[in-house]
């Protein structure tokens, strides 16, 4: 079955660190991949999305995500945590080509801490 | 702000009622998509319509029914509720269905009691 898989639930960093959220899918064919951030009571905000071409894709609010078919994976990254990006962010897939539903992770909920 | 509005924002009903969510998709935009984000289940798709047909179809409930008007609002009837259909209800619309970016809404949060 297809699935998306976000490593740790819960990641906590002081402000000022690396910001790392994992994100790993099942499919032998590359998919279109999604970050989305959700912050309390609010909708879901694309954060960067990979569809083709460049596989280190930049975003807003200083995130990047790099794809990579061989691990199947499509980290997010950000170089230094702001205590403004505390919020649950959610890694996305469509699997295929005319199968637009997104197929979400569990999502991880970022601490930043002061 | 995406452009996506969603109707109400809160909901408080009881057991065995329906109710009906709406949503509004961006301008422009053809297809609707329903997500139903709960605790236990996360974040799952519920339908999707394009320009007022159905396209595909998820974890849907038979109890639970939508559709698309020509005006491209879209509904999501909920009938016969239970307790564990307590959950936020989001809308998202993308310009044509295909696999580029979906627009979210701020949720409709439903609370079955």
């Amino acid at each position: 079955a297809q699935s998306v898989t976000q490593l740790g639930s819960h990641v906590s960093v002081s402000e000022g660190a690396l910001v790392l959220l994992r994100c790993n899918y099942s499919s032998s064919v590359p998919p279109y991949l999604f970050w989305y951030v959700q912050y309390p009571n609010q909708g879901l905000q694309l954060l960067l999305k990979y569809t083709t071409g460049a596989t280190l894709v930049k975003g807003i609010n200083g995130f990047e995500a790099e794809f990579k078919k061989s691990e199947t994976s499509f980290h997010l990254t950000k170089p230094s945590a702001h205590m403004s990006d505390a919020a649950e962010y959610f890694c996305a897939v469509i699997f295929s080509a005319g199968n637009t539903p997104l197929v979400f992770g569990k999502g991880t909920r970022l601490s930043v801490i002061a | 702000d995406s452009g996506v509005t969603q109707t109400p924002k809160h909901l408080i009903t009881a057991t065995g009622q329906r109710v009906t969510l709406r949503c509004s998709p961006r301008s422009g935009d053809l297809s609707v998509y329903w997500y139903q984000q709960s605790l236990d289940q996360g974040l799952q798709f519920l339908i999707q319509y394009y320009n007022g047909e159905e396209r595909a179809k998820g974890n849907i409930l038979e109890r639970f029914s939508a559709q698309q008007f020509p005006d491209l609002h879209s509904e999501l009837n909920l009938s016969s509720l239970e307790l564990g259909d307590s959950a936020l209800y989001f809308c998202a619309s993308s310009v044509s269905g295909q696999e580029e970016t979906q627009y979210f809404g701020p949720g409709t949060r439903l609370l079955v009691l």
